[in-house]
């Protein structure tokens, strides 16, 4: 079955430190693994997948398929990072790229 | 450029009736997808449409349905509403199979 799991329903963290959000997935296949965020009154919004293996707003994540994990990370949060954040995959275009199996989410603050 | 519209922003209908909610892809997208919102199941995709022609389905009952049609626009109904469809439904447009989903604001849907 493909699972998506975000362990953490809400993290704070301090202005500057590192943030780390978890991710983790089963799927029986090669999937394609996605992280969205969605600011304040904003839409939901790709912030990175990872075939592009692109740095957005200074986040990265590394798909390891071993611990089948797919972890957000930066190393030093801004205030502006406060968002909601969601894991999702995909079975690529074999089996539907566009049908996305999201987590529960994340609710990500940074304190100043 | 517009974004993804989606219409009506807010609906309030009495379990038993049916609903049409509608999606206006970003010009020139060919593919829609809808999804559903609820606190206690998070995202959950419904089904992706491209070029008229249903490409994807979730696991949801028959009183899910939905078209596409030529423009692209897309509309989904919900037949013999349930309390437990009360929920926010989302549209994701994306140019082809395997680019970007962009999605709207969503349609909050309160079944009484």
């Amino acid at each position: 079955a493909q699972r998506v799991t975000q362990p953490e329903k809400l993290l704070s963290v301090f202005k500057g430190a590192p943030v780390e959000l978890k991710c983790n997935y089963s799927y029986s296949g090669s999937p394609e693994l996605f992280w969205y965020v969605q600011y304040s009154r904003q839409r939901l919004q790709l912030l990175l997948r990872h075939i592009s293996r692109e740095s957005i707003k200074g986040f990265t994540a590394d798909l390891n398929k071993g611990e089948t994990s797919f972890h957000l990370k930066k190393p030093f949060a801004q205030e502006e990072d406060s968002a909601m954040y969601y894991c999702a995959l995909s079975g690529g275009l074999i089996q539907g790229a566009q049908k996305l199996v999201f987590g529960q989410g994340t609710r990500l603050t940074i304190n100043p | 450029k517009a974004g993804v519209t989606q219409t009506p922003r807010y609906l309030i209908k009495t379990r038993g009736q049916q609903v049409t909610l509608s999606c206006s892809p970003i010009s020139g997208h060919r593919s829609v997808s809808w999804y559903q919102q609820t606190p206690g199941q998070g995202l959950q995709f419904l089904f992706e449409y491209f070029s008229e022609t249903q490409r994807n389905k979730g696991n949801f009952p028959g009183r899910f349905s939905g078209r596409q049609f030529s423009n692209s626009r897309s509309e989904m109904n919900v037949s013999t509403l349930e309390l437990g469809d009360s929920a926010l439904y989302l549209c994701a447009s994306s140019w082809a199979s395997n680019t970007e989903a962009f999605f709207g604001q969503g349609t909050r849907l309160t079944v009484v």
